[in-house]
């Protein structure tokens, strides 16, 4: 399977952008990357994904380098609900669809 | 709909007693994934389903465990003879079949053997 690596933690300010990056340089050509994040005491929530062109949502952007082996995925504004982990996941394709295989993910930390 | 449902939330149980937990995922997803998490550690793919079959599971899932999701929709995993070992939180979540698709994960049921 192919893996991601990311910052087991990253700090931020209120109010000010945040980047927080993810290696993926064993990515197939079909893989897609995947974005999470996980509030505590909660699941999962899905925030974005994308496989060669930049996405845009309302909740972030991500951006995927030319050759795909690094993205990162961009919080315009942190706020303090945004502090959670992140994790960066490469989708595996299997014969039912996609799979999706967790690492350790990125703890965002912002600061008022 | 109000999401993928949970229950319980919480659970505690004595070692060596059986445990079930159901997922109710959100009704028109058609695939559902069982995780385990465990502190400090991402989730762990445990089970998943398409429909009412069982497709894959994980060498994680063992004959200890047991998941079933008779006609589709909700879902049960069930611990026989729990141990320390099997407490970590639960995770349901369920997705249309698609290459690309998003999850959409409940908020888990903790379990803590004792």
């Amino acid at each position: 399977d192919a893996k991601t690596t990311q910052p087991n933690s990253m700090e931020s300010n209120e109010e000010e952008p945040v980047h927080l990056p993810c290696n993926h340089s064993t990515i197939s050509g079909t893989d897609y990357i995947h974005w999470y994040r996980q509030l505590p005491s909660q699941g999962p929530e899905y925030v974005i994904h994308g496989l060669t062109s930049n996405v845009n949502n309302r909740m972030a952007s991500l951006a995927i380098a030319e050759d795909r082996k690094s993205s990162t995925l961009i919080l315009h504004r942190a706020t303090l609900r945004d502090a959670a982990v992140y994790y960066c996941i490469l989708s595996v394709i299997n014969n039912a669809g996609n799979m999706l295989t967790f690492g350790g993910g990125t703890r965002l930390m912002v600061k008022p | 709909d109000t999401g993928v449902s949970q229950d319980p939330r919480h659970k505690i149980t004595k070692r060596g007693q059986n445990v079930t937990f159901r997922c109710d995922p959100i009704s028109e997803h058609n695939r559902l994934y069982w995780y385990r998490q465990t502190l400090g550690q991402g989730p762990e793919f445990l089970t998943y389903f398409q429909n009412e079959a069982q497709l894959e599971k994980s060498r994680l899932l063992s004959d200890r465990f047991s998941a079933e999701r008779p006609k589709g929709s909700f879902s049960t995993l069930e611990i026989q003879r729990t141990e320390q070992g099997d407490s970590a939180m639960y995770l349901c979540a369920s997705s249309l079949f698609d290459r690309a698709g998003g999850y959409t994960f409940g908020s888990g049921t903790r379990l803590t053997v004792v």
